[in-house]
């Protein structure tokens, strides 16, 4: 079991938003802004596209933002398309024993 | 451009010791004061850090993994190596390694190799 928790899948229609949450505790996603966001296609290796909650790194567009709230965080894409469709995985910095952990992932599906 | 390449063996035996290689180019292990660090991915499953060490050979590690790992850097051939313990079929997985964007930071990781699928099997 992760120790982050994500929705297993979301979707959306080309053009719409969607948003993937990230839920922590206070020891990890609550206790620090240390909350990244990756992108995996299939049989591709993760893609960073989010650092420090709700910075995006060179070349990654604004259609994808982050935020959190308490022990959550989120990923927002708006403005769907069609290669959007991939994993995503959280990972955050933990207090714990652990250091780094992720998320279990969630599935975009772009109808 | 940095770039990240694993190698090692696609297939273990249960019991036997999992050993992989990272070869970094485009950048030294030993100068750009990062941490470098391996990550996997069991099949059709979800992204688990595993450890990552300084150039100095400060290492971290996963303490659900802690017993079985040891991570080690040659700065001589600018690489760093896995090697995991005792393997069973749990252990198959896509091995990644990867270095996060911050010096002296464990992660975000923005280099990623392409990774590699290990099996372990008889």
């Amino acid at each position: 079991q992760s120790a982050l928790t994500q929705p297993a899948s979301v979707s959306g229609s080309p053009g719409q938003s969607i948003t993937i949450s990230c839920t922590g505790t206070s020891s990890d996603v609550g206790g620090y802004n240390y909350v990244s966001w990756y992108q995996q296609h299939p049989g591709k290796a993760p893609k960073f596209i989010i650092y420090e909650v709700n910075s995006r790194p060179s070349g990654v567009p604004d259609r994808f933002s982050g935020s959190k709230s308490g022990n959550t965080a989120s990923l927002t894409i708006s403005g769907l398309q069609a290669e959007d469709e991939a994993d995503y995985y959280c990972s955050s910095y933990t207090r714990s024993s652990t250091l780094v952990v992720f998320g279990g992932g969630t599935k975009l599906t772009v109808l | 451009q940095l770039q990240l390449q694993e190698s090692g063996p696609g297939l273990v035996k249960p019991s036997e010791t999992l050993s992989l290689t990272c070869t970094v180019s485009g950048g030294s292990v030993s100068s750009s004061s990062h941490y470098w660090g391996w990550i996997r991915q069991p099949p059709g499953k979800g992204l688990e850090w595993i450890g990552s060490i300084y150039s100095s050979g400060t290492t971290y590690y996963n303490p659900s993994l802690k017993s079985r790992v040891t991570i080690s850097v040659d700065t001589s051939k600018n690489r760093f190596s896995l090697k995991l313990s005792s393997v069973t079929a749990a252990d198959t997985a896509v091995y990644y390694c990867a270095r996060p964007m911050y010096s002296s930071s464990l992660q975000p990781f923005d280099y990623w190799g392409q990774g590699t699928l290990v099996t372990v099997s008889s």
